[in-house]
């Protein structure tokens, strides 16, 4: 069974730059994996971040962006906003079915 | 303006099947590819994939549930319909559908989702 790992927890300075990442059990991940990463606030329904690895949406905020590094999928927030506080996910295309990670809490402090 | 909404009952029993609709507007499902599909969330715990369906009608599944699932469309009634047969108490979360494309495998616009309860 395909697993997709993130880091469980991570923290920020408000200001500050993280960068959440993405790693698949069958190996690097590649952009064919086309990676997505979803915000997810509590008692909400996730919202789209980036899709394709690096394309943001046309609501996304410039200050997240994606990228594949060091066989991973990578999400990077520059200039941490406290409303940034939230579950972040990732999901990845397996040539038909796809799987999502166990999730990064992000916390801004 | 892409908006979808979940519907289907709150509370099964352990061994029956759920049904769960997906209504949507502001797309097609005819257009080509679109897609609908369905994610679930343990309270507490991570997102799901469960199934997607291509408005050519290709049809994927979670390897790990394919055999209790089953997802249709009806394009008239800009419909999408998921059935999870044989539930089980682990089978408790919210179930979300929504909007993708073929090209860049993706979802961006998601229902509210809607809390299923299994428990006799």
């Amino acid at each position: 069974q395909t697993v997709v790992t993130q880091e469980p927890s991570l923290t920020v300075s408000p200001g500050g730059t993280v960068t959440l990442t993405c790693a698949s059990s069958t190996g690097a991940v590649t952009s064919g994996y086309y990676p997505n990463w979803f915000q997810q606030k509590p008692g909400q329904a996730p919202r789209a971040l980036i899709y394709s690895t690096s394309n943001r949406h046309s609501w996304t905020p410039a200050r997240f962006s994606g990228s594949l590094l060091g066989g991973k999928a990578a999400l990077t927030l520059s200039g941490v906003q406290p409303e940034d506080e939230a579950e972040y996910y990732c999901l990845l295309y397996y040539g038909g079915a796809q799987v999502f990670g166990g999730g990064t809490r992000l916390t801004v402090l | 303006q892409i908006t979808l909404k979940e519907s289907g009952p709150t509370l099964v029993k352990p061994t029956q099947t759920l049904t769960l609709t997906c209504t949507f507007s502001g797309f097609s499902l005819s257009t080509t590819g679109v897609g609908v599909g369905w994610i679930r969330q343990p309270p507490g715990k991570a997102l799901e994939w469960l199934a997607l369906i291509y408005w050519n009608d290709d049809k994927r599944y979670s390897p790990s549930l394919k055999s209790r699932l089953t997802i249709t469309k009806d394009t008239s009634k800009n419909q999408v319909v998921l059935t999870m047969t044989n539930m089980d108490p682990v089978d408790t979360a919210t179930y979300y559908c929504a909007h993708g494309w073929s090209g860049s495998h993706n979802f961006d616009y998601w229902g509210q989702g809607t809390l299923v309860t299994v428990s006799s």
